[in-house]
């Protein structure tokens, strides 16, 4: 089955400042990747995806991703954290096991920016 | 604005009390789903229609139930609510399998 590690409870980091928000990911061919984040009481938002092509994935809200097939990762980045970027950050994987693409989300990262 | 709308966004009910919780989207996505968040905990799939087919994930209790009356329109049921049922209920769709999902802000559901 496919999955997806966060290994992060929490990141902290000062406002300007760049962050990385770690995954890796375990499958059986090739990944298809996504990025998510949660606002307080609010849903999921998209925020970038890898399929296929450039390693170096870009998104909303100036985040970007760096997929790196050897050390099976997928981390988020931003050169410049905002105040405003303090939130839950879920990696998911597509999984394919089951013939349907339904997506397994890792636990969870919060990011926390401080002024 | 298009977009997956998701009511109540607070939600009371007894121990044991039926509750229905509704989903309405204006993507005219293909696939609904349904998922059950625990406190910052990842979102658990619970089951999601591709067009008409429902497809239920295989731990999901027989306590929850959906339905899918058309397009627009998901509902989520729970027959008789416990207080392990306690969470935030999140809807998403999606065109495909393939493509992301758009999320809803979802429903807290308490139990009293």
């Amino acid at each position: 089955a496919q999955s997806v590690a966060q290994p992060e409870d929490q990141v902290n980091v000062a406002e300007g400042n760049p962050l990385t928000v770690k995954c890796t990911y375990s499958v059986s061919g090739n990944p298809y990747l996504f990025w998510y984040v949660q606002y307080p009481n609010r849903g999921l938002q998209f925020l970038l995806k890898y399929i296929t092509g450039d390693n170096l994935v870009k998104g909303s809200y100036g985040f970007e991703a760096e997929f790196n097939k050897s050390q099976t990762s997928f981390h988020l980045k931003k050169p410049s954290a905002l105040v405003s970027d303090s939130a839950l950050y879920f990696c998911a994987v597509r999984d394919m096991g089951t013939g349907f693409q339904k997506l397994v989300f890792g636990t969870g990262t919060r990011l926390l920016v401080s002024p | 604005d298009a977009m997956v709308i998701q009511n109540p966004r607070y939600q009371v009910t007894q121990f044991g009390k039926p509750v229905t919780l509704s989903c309405s989207q204006t993507l005219n996505h293909n696939v609904m789903y349904w998922y059950q968040q625990k406190s910052s905990q990842a979102p658990k799939l619970l089951f999601h229609y591709y067009d008409k087919d429902f497809n239920n994930e295989a731990d999901t209790p027989d306590n929850f139930q959906s339905r899918r009356p058309n397009t627009s329109f998901c509902f989520l049921d729970i027959r008789s609510p416990g207080l392990g049922d306690a969470a935030m209920y999140l809807c998403a769709t999606s065109r495909t399998g393939n493509q992301p999902q758009h999320f809803g802000d979802g429903t807290r559901l308490s139990i009293l």
